[in-house]
């Protein structure tokens, strides 16, 4: 049964500081995992990511993936209030049913 | 582009009614998801399909009901609503091409569902 849990389940910070979230999954036939912003409405893409070690970035977001020890984590840099939302993952498998983790809820203060 | 549409927006229902969610999206994307999500939680995939006339459960199917008879459209059917089923509900799309990846997921903007 594919399964996906995301770490920490809240967070909040100061407008300025680092975060890292976490994304570790077991998945069968894994060909991808993604990662989804999610703020008043509806989920938000962000990044796709199929091979480890090779980072994707946008702005102050970036992401990484590890397939041998099967994680991925999510940072942002310099975060400002805007960044609060909710950050989804899920791995996509072959045939599989796109499950997401629980989210990690960030909140950014000014 | 009108991308994902859900219909309708909010809806109040009584206990033991029936209701049809409605969704249909205009990229001709062959994936279609349901998902739910209770307030302060993640999405819990409800049923999904991969083509018109395809379709599968998912994580909470209990109490839902689905169809695909185009590949446009994927009602969602809610028999004798129980306040369980009070939740924000989203449908999603995406494509995939033989053995590629699909492409990121594509949401509605969601249906606000109260059962009293």
């Amino acid at each position: 049964e594919d399964k996906v849990v995301q770490s920490p389940l809240s967070l909040v910070v100061h407008e300025g500081d680092t975060v890292t979230l976490n994304c570790s999954y077991e998945v069968t036939n894994f060909r991808s995992l993604l990662w989804y912003k999610q703020e008043k409405k509806a989920p938000t893409f962000l990044f796709m990511l199929t091979s480890s070690g090779i980072e994707k970035k946008s702005g102050r977001l970036s992401s990484i993936l590890d397939k041998k020890e099967l994680f991925s984590i999510l940072n942002i840099t310099a975060t400002q209030t805007g960044d609060s939302a909710v950050y989804l993952c899920t791995p996509e498998g072959y045939g599989n049913k796109l499950v997401f983790g629980a989210g990690t809820i960030l909140r950014v203060k000014s | 582009n009108a991308g994902v549409t859900q219909t309708p927006k909010f809806r109040i229902l009584k206990i033991g009614q029936s209701m049809t969610l409605q969704c249909a999206q205009d990229m001709n994307h062959n994936y279609m998801y349901w998902y739910r999500q209770d307030p302060g939680m993640g999405l819990k995939l409800i049923y999904y399909s991969v083509g018109a006339g395809i379709t599968d459960k998912g994580e909470v199917p209990n109490g839902y009901n689905v169809s695909r008879s185009t590949t446009e459209d994927f009602p969602l059917r809610l028999e004798l609503a129980a306040p369980s089923q009070t939740s924000v509900y989203f449908c999603a799309s995406s494509y995939s091409s033989g053995g590629a990846a699909r492409s990121p997921l594509h949401f509605g903007n969601g249906t606000r569902l109260t059962v009293t």
